[in-house]
């Protein structure tokens, strides 16, 4: 079975300070990991992923990801928030199956960027 | 190109109803899943179909049902409404069901009274 932890539900930042977004995954088998965002009454929008490649990953807007395998652990930042990335960040990963790759979310950490 | 997109935006439906939801794929994506995002959870995974075939089911009850059309649309319908029915119903579509990649649609805001 897999699952994700989110470690903080809220994230309260200042405009242009470094964004820290924690997550934790238990999976039996070699994971693919994702980070989306979801804005206010839009849908969800892929922001990078990690699918055994390098285990630094650069996504959109600024943000990438670090998977580490001893720590199962895979957290996204961004060195300066901007008021847009106000929004609920989800973490996710996805096992591969005979009936494909089902995505498994965490809880979401919503993100509040003051001015 | 045009992305995912779902129908209804928006629906109210009394308990014991039953609601039929829509969604059309990207272009030349074949396979679709259907999440379900109840207020302040991530979402659950419901079904995913390929080619007009289940080929993975969430932990959901038998009241909930979908199929895939020859053209990839999908329809997620729900019998016998409960108020727990209430969230939002996300529809996501990829090229086929190995692809790593999904794109999201707007989703649908289901309100069971």
């Amino acid at each position: 079975a897999q699952s994700v932890t989110q470690l903080d539900s809220h994230v309260s930042v200042s405009e242009g300070t470094p964004v820290l977004l924690r997550c934790n995954y238990s999976s039996s088998y070699s994971p693919s990991l994702f980070w989306y965002v979801q804005h206010p009454n839009k849908g969800l929008q892929l922001l990078l992923k990690y699918t055994s490649a390098a285990t630094l990953v650069k996504g959109i807007n600024g943000f990438e990801a670090e998977f580490k395998k001893s720590e199962t652990s895979f957290h996204l930042t961004k060195p300066s928030a901007h008021m847009s990335d106000a929004a609920e960040y989800f973490c996710v990963v996805s096992v591969s199956s005979a009936a494909g790759n089902k995505l498994t979310f965490g809880g979401g950490t919503r993100v509040l960027v003051k001015p | 190109d045009a992305g995912v997109t779902q129908s209804p935006t928006h629906l109210i439906k009394t308990r014991g109803q039953h609601v039929t939801l829509r969604c059309s794929p990207i272009s030349g994506h074949k396979s679709v899943s259907w999440y379900q995002q109840v207020l302040g959870q991530g979402p659950q995974f419901i079904f995913q179909y390929y080619e007009k075939e289940e080929r993975g089911r969430g932990n959901f009850p038998d009241r909930f049902s979908a199929r895939q059309f020859p053209n990839y649309s999908s329809e997620l319908n729900v019998n016998a409404l409960l108020l727990g029915d209430s969230a939002l119903y996300l529809c996501a579509s990829k090229t086929g069901p190995s692809s790593y990649e999904q794109y999201f649609g707007p989703g649908t805001r289901l309100t069971v009274t």
